[in-house]
């Protein structure tokens, strides 16, 4: 069955480490997002992709970039690493003409 | 003020009860209105669609548009301890699901 998945699921940092967080679908999506989930603010857009070589800013995206290389994976880079960026990470992932947007597991992240 | 506002309770309830969950938004654009259900340490996934105002029903669930008021409901009839999640609203300006706009949920439990 296709999924989206993400890795790693935990992540303990330290201020100021680079931090890769990724994500992977097999449902042959165009469309890819990441956004993360905080007690009172919900779910909030870092960055997104409508394909291959295209990356978006979302509404909180400093301290942090995407790459897309292919269709299925959408890596987010913490380049340098802040306790602000303690969270909750969801990737997401829809189609052209999907109605909906399908979420991965999410990856919890702490940052020390 | 944010686009999307959303009480985030908690809210507990016995089993058997009515549960209403609501929306309310500044953006007279957005035309599609989604809800999601998001149980503990899990993505959320999509639970109701609906396009314009009116309302949709599928098993124990409703959801209600009433675009004049900016307003959204779900309505959960006869709830069952397994609806005990948290359930965030989304809604976008167009069908596609490429920008979607979140509340900040709300933790519902149903105590048996």
């Amino acid at each position: 069955d296709a999924e989206i998945t993400q890795s790693p699921r935990h992540k303990i940092t330290e201020t100021g480490r680079q931090v890769t967080l990724a994500c992977h679908q097999t449902w042959n999506h165009n469309n890819m997002f990441w956004y993360r989930q905080d007690l009172g603010h919900g779910l909030r857009l870092i960055h997104y992709s409508y394909g291959v070589h295209d990356t978006n800013k979302g509404e909180v995206s400093d301290g942090y970039s995407v790459s897309r290389s292919n269709t299925e994976d959408l890596p987010l880079t913490l380049e340098s690493a802040a306790s602000s960026q303690t969270s909750v990470y969801f990737c997401a992932s829809s189609g052209q003409s999907s109605d909906t947007q399908y979420f991965g597991p999410g990856t919890r992240l702490t940052v020390l | 003020q944010k686009e999307v506002e959303q009480d985030p309770g908690p809210l507990s309830v016995p089993e058997g009860a009515i549960v209403s969950l609501n929306c309310t938004y500044s953006n007279s654009a957005f035309q599609y209105f989604m809800w999601y259900r998001q149980y503990s340490r899990k993505g959320p996934e999509l639970l109701m669609y609906t396009y314009s105002s009116g309302n949709k029903e599928d098993g124990r669930f409703t959801a209600q548009v009433d675009k004049s008021s900016k307003y959204i409901s779900l309505f959960i009839r006869d709830s069952q301890p397994s609806d005990s999640a948290t359930y965030l609203c989304a809604m976008s300006l167009s069908g596609s699901a490429r920008q979607l706009t979140f509340g900040s949920g709300t933790q519902l439990t149903v105590l048996p």
